[in-house]
């Protein structure tokens, strides 16, 4: 079954900090991968995504992702970390045969922003 | 200006009740979705629709219902068979089911048992 995995819960970096949240994800062919970005009690955004070609993707505020098919991994960078950048941050994967375009989401990163 | 509203903010619910979320965009797709969320954990589909009268089950529907009237509308009924209701609701819209659509979602509803 495919599944995507975020290791760090919660990360905490200085404003100002660079910051890289990582994602990796099981599935034997090339997935569509996303990162989307919650703010407190409120729905998702979506920051960037990847389908094919490049494999690093600008994405809004600032965002960028690389993916690496040998490693599995999609994770997520931006060079200098904003205070209003504090949110949950979810990594998603779908492919073709899922269901309806099914997102499978990891579990969340927390970044928490000090000044 | 075009999005998702959902709506109420917050909603409780009592033993034995059935409760329903509200979901309405104004951004013309043809797909919508509810997605379940609990602390610690990713987001979980409950149903999708791609098209007016039409559902399916995604992958928590026990517990749910849903209809699909308008294509505007998609309101997900919480039963009295869902025993762990408490959550936060997130109901979103693309323009088709394909996986590069874009999924726009809203702004939540959170789900709370008396």
């Amino acid at each position: 079954a495919q599944s995507v995995t975020q290791p760090d819960i919660h990360i905490t970096v200085s404003e100002g900090a660079s910051l890289e949240l990582r994602c990796n994800y099981s599935y034997g062919a090339t997935p569509y991968l996303f990162w989307y970005v919650q703010s407190p009690g409120q729905g998702l955004q979506l920051l960037l995504k990847y389908f094919s070609g490049d494999t690093l993707v600008q994405g809004i505020k600032g965002f960028e992702a690389e993916f690496k098919r040998s490693q599995s991994s999609f994770n997520l960078r931006k060079p200098s970390v904003h205070w209003s950048d504090a949110a949950e941050y979810f990594c998603a994967v779908a492919h073709l045969y899922n269901q309806g375009g099914k997102l499978i989401f990891g579990q969340g990163t927390e970044l928490s922003v000090k000044p | 200006d075009g999005g998702i509203t959902q709506s109420p903010k917050y909603l409780f619910r009592k033993e034995g009740q059935n409760v329903t979320l509200s979901c309405e965009q104004n951004l013309n797709h043809d797909a919508m979705y509810w997605y379940r969320q609990d602390p610690g954990q990713g987001l979980r589909l409950i149903y999708y629709s791609q098209i007016v009268n039409d559902f399916q089950k995604g992958d928590i529907a026990e517990g749910y219902s849903v209809s699909r009237e308008k294509k505007e509308s998609f309101p997900l009924t919480v039963t009295s068979a869902q025993k762990n209701p408490t959550a936060f609701y997130l109901c979103a819209s693309s323009t088709g089911l394909a996986v590069q659509e874009t999924q726009y979602f809203g702004p939540g509803t959170r789900l709370l048992v008396l």
